[in-house]
């Protein structure tokens, strides 16, 4: 099974700031790699397929990078409502997986 | 686009089978364009797969519940399902159904569209 840690656990920065977040995978998953967004009551939003590529109506300040195990969701200037929970997900063989997440809060 | 929307009981007593629905809209896509998958959450154990079902029934599930879960769709009826038996209190969670594209055949590996999530608490 691959296992995915997300880093940091928590960031915190302030709007206007830019958020890297961080997802390595125990093993290679080729470009097999999502990124989501999760508000709290809310079910998780697809942000980045295919590790690059925006989802519909997801904003060009999102953007994802990396391959193989190595991966980067970055947020170029945040904007209030970019204060959530992310999560990456991954699918090798038949078998998915999420990491634990990254809290993006106010600074 | 595509809507999804959850139902079942939300209590289920311990060593009971949990049952949910699905219930799909996708406009004037076909539904055999898609794949239909279930997926929990819990403060315990985060996101976690439970399985998926595309086409005439193939399904796949996560190996650390397949002794205890079945996936079955009725498409006639745009929905797809979950069963989950012998639970227990670690199979409280948030249960979400989502549906993601197939491209030429080949299951996308991310989960597109998802429903609001629907409660499940088990205990006796």
């Amino acid at each position: 099974e691959t296992v995915l840690t997300q880093s940091p656990a928590t960031l915190s920065l302030s709007p206007g700031e830019k958020a890297t977040l961080s997802c390595r995978a125990s093993q290679s998953v080729t470009t097999n790699l999502a990124w989501y967004q999760q508000k709290p009551g809310q079910a998780p939003r697809l942000l980045i397929y295919g590790a690059s590529n925006r989802a519909t109506g997801i904003p060009h300040r999102f953007s994802g990078s990396g391959s193989g195990t190595d991966f980067t969701l970055t947020i170029s200037s945040l904007e209030p409502e970019d204060f959530a929970l992310y999560y990456c997900q991954q699918r090798s063989d038949w078998m998915f997986s999420f990491g634990q997440g990254t809290k993006l809060e106010i600074k | 686009q595509v809507q999804l929307q959850e139902s079942g009981p939300g209590l289920v007593k311990t060593s009971q089978t949990l049952s949910l629905t699905c219930t799909v809209s996708t406009g004037s896509t076909s539904s055999d364009d898609y794949y239909w998958s279930w997926i929990r959450q819990s403060p315990g154990k985060g996101l976690e797969w439970i399985g998926y079902i595309y086409y005439i029934g193939s399904t796949f599930y996560n190996p650390s519940l397949k002794s205890r879960v079945t996936i079955s769709e009725d498409m006639s009826k745009n929905q797809f399902s979950l069963k989950m038996t012998s639970v227990t209190a670690a199979d409280t969670a948030v249960y979400y159904c989502a549906a993601s594209p197939m491209v030429r055949g080949t299951v996308t590996p991310h989960f597109a569209y998802w429903g609001q999530g629907a409660q499940v608490t088990v205990s006796s």
